[in-house]
């Protein structure tokens, strides 16, 4: 079945150091890839996606890479902020759409 | 993002009583959707509403009841609950359920926050 392997938590970096957040997903077909994020005592909030092999979500600073041949789409930002510190889910929709298959969830946590 | 709300905020209930949670988008989407978030694990798809017919039902205990009366409102019943049902219940809605593509992106509610005593 479809599934989405994020990267254990939690990540600790300094203001304006490189994120990576790695995600892999098992799936049939095509499916769209997403990051969410959730910050504390909030839903999820869509971060960014992409519907297709090669192409490139962003938004805020971060961006993410779909790639069919390492079925990868991992989450990058090259300075994160304080603000940034929340926990990243990794999310994956099947071709009937039927719903959103989640990973566990990463927790970033940004000191200054 | 303030098209998808949730109420009430936070929730404490008994095991004996009877509650309901609240959800209503106004983004004209004709899907929702209830998660259950508890602490690490990954989130649990509970239940799916396609144009106001339920489309799935994850193995979820009938001590939860869904209801939607119409695409813009989806409720949870809740009744004899257990302690480990304590969560957050997260609502969602999108375009349609099996639309794929781009149409596919869900939309979240701040979620309520149960805990069952």
């Amino acid at each position: 079945g479809n599934s989405v392997t994020q990267m254990e938590g939690p990540v600790t970096l300094s203001e304006e150091a490189f994120l990576t957040i790695n995600c892999t997903y098992t799936a049939t077909g095509y499916p769209s890839l997403f990051w969410y994020v959730q910050y504390p005592g909030e839903g999820l909030q869509l971060l960014l996606k992409a519907t297709k092999a090669d192409d490139k979500g962003s938004n805020k600073g971060f961006e993410a890479t779909y790639r069919k041949e390492t079925t990868s789409f991992h989450l990058e930002k090259g300075s994160v902020q304080v603000s940034d510190s929340a926990v990243y889910f990794c999310a994956l929709s099947d071709q009937a759409g039927t719903a959103l298959i989640f990973g566990k969830g990463t927790t970033l946590s940004v000191s200054s | 993002e303030t098209g998808v709300t949730q109420t009430p905020r936070h929730l404490v209930m008994g095991m004996t009583n009877k509650k309901s949670l609240k959800c209503e988008q106004h983004l004209g989407h004709n899907a929702m959707y209830w998660y259950k978030q508890s602490a690490k694990k990954p989130l649990e798809l509970m239940f799916v509403y396609n144009f106001k017919e339920q489309t799935e039902n994850n193995s979820v205990p009938s001590r939860f009841s869904p209801e939607c009366p119409n695409s813009s409102h989806l409720f949870l019943h809740l009744h004899t609950l257990q302690p480990e049902d304590s969560a957050l219940y997260l609502c969602a809605s999108s375009q349609e359920v099996g639309s794929g593509g781009a149409t596919d992106t869900q939309y979240f509610g701040p979620g309520t926050r149960l805990t069952v005593l």
